[in-house]
C-alpha cells in the first residue's frame, strides 16, 4: 500500500526564512506527488504537483518541490517566508487517481 | 462556476441519528470522493466514486454508504452516526481525461455527534 510521512507536525520559521517541509513516500513505482494547502476553516487548495515530467516542480505563491526518487521525497521549499504562508500543508500521493494517499500534515507558523 | 460545494456546512446530531451530506460540482469531472479530516490524521478516504452509478469504498468506509446517481452529485450517508464519525467531511473532484491531476476540495462539512 502506498503512504505518505510528513515529518515535523509543526514548524516555525522567521518571515523572510527559508521554508523546508519534509514528505517522504512509499512506493515501489514512482507515483503523482501533490502538495496542498489549507488555511483555517477552508478546504485543501493545490500548491503544486509532480506528474512524472521534470523533477523540479514549481507551484503557486513561489512555493516549489523536488522530486528524488533515490530518497523516495518530495519535499517542499520556499526561499523567502510570508506571514501568508502561515497554514496547514499537506503532502499526497496517488499511483492512478482512485484513491489519494495524505500525510498527517505540517502546521507552519510564521514569526514576524 | 461555484466549483464544489457542500450542504450544510455545520451539523449536530444524537447518537443515532441519521443524515446526509450533500456535495456537487459544477465542472463535468468524472471522479469524486469523500474524506474526513481528524487531528493529526491528515485527510482519510471514506469513499470514492469514478463515475456515474459507481461507488467504491476507501480507507475507511465502515458505518458510511454513499450514492452516485447523477455525474455532478455525491451523496454520503451516515445511517446511525456515532461519537466516533465527529469530523470534518471533505467532499472533493478530479477530472483524469487530461492525465492524473489535482483534486478539487469544498468547503467542508463540521459534524458533531453528541
Amino acid at each position: 500500500a502506498q503512504s505518505v510521512t510528513q515529518l515535523g507536525s509543526h514548524v516555525s520559521v522567521s518571515e523572510g526564512a527559508l521554508v523546508l517541509l519534509r514528505c517522504n513516500y512509499s512506493s515501489s513505482v514512482p507515483p503523482y506527488l501533490f502538495w496542498y494547502v489549507q488555511y483555517p476553516n477552508q478546504g485543501l487548495q493545490l500548491l503544486l504537483k509532480y506528474t512524472s515530467a521534470a523533477t523540479l516542480v514549481k507551484g503557486i505563491n513561489g512555493f516549489e518541490a523536488e522530486f528524488k526518487k533515490s530518497e523516495t521525497s518530495f519535499h517542499l521549499t520556499k526561499p523567502s517566508a510570508h506571514m501568508s504562508d502561515a497554514a496547514e500543508y499537506f503532502c499526497a500521493v496517488t499511483k492512478t487517481g482512485n484513491q489519494f494517499y495524505f500525510g498527517t500534515g505540517t502546521s507552519l507558523t510564521v514569526i514576524p | 462556476n461555484a466549483g464544489v460545494t457542500q450542504t450544510p456546512k455545520f451539523r449536530v446530531l444524537k447518537t443515532g441519528q441519521s443524515m446526509t451530506l450533500l456535495c456537487a460540482q459544477d465542472m463535468n469531472h468524472e471522479y469524486m470522493y469523500w474524506y474526513r479530516q481528524d487531528p493529526g490524521m491528515g485527510l482519510r478516504l471514506i469513499h470514492y466514486s469514478v463515475g456515474e452509478g459507481t461507488t467504491a469504498k476507501g480507507e475507511v468506509p465502515d458505518g458510511y454508504n454513499v450514492s452516485r446517481l447523477k455525474k455532478q452529485n455525491f451523496l454520503l450517508g451516515l445511517e446511525s452516526a456515532a461519537p466516533s464519525q465527529t469530523s470534518v467531511y471533505f467532499c472533493a473532484s478530479s477530472d483524469l481525461l487530461a492525465g492524473v491531476g489535482e483534486q478539487f476540495f469544498g468547503p467542508g462539512t463540521r459534524l458533531t455527534v453528541l
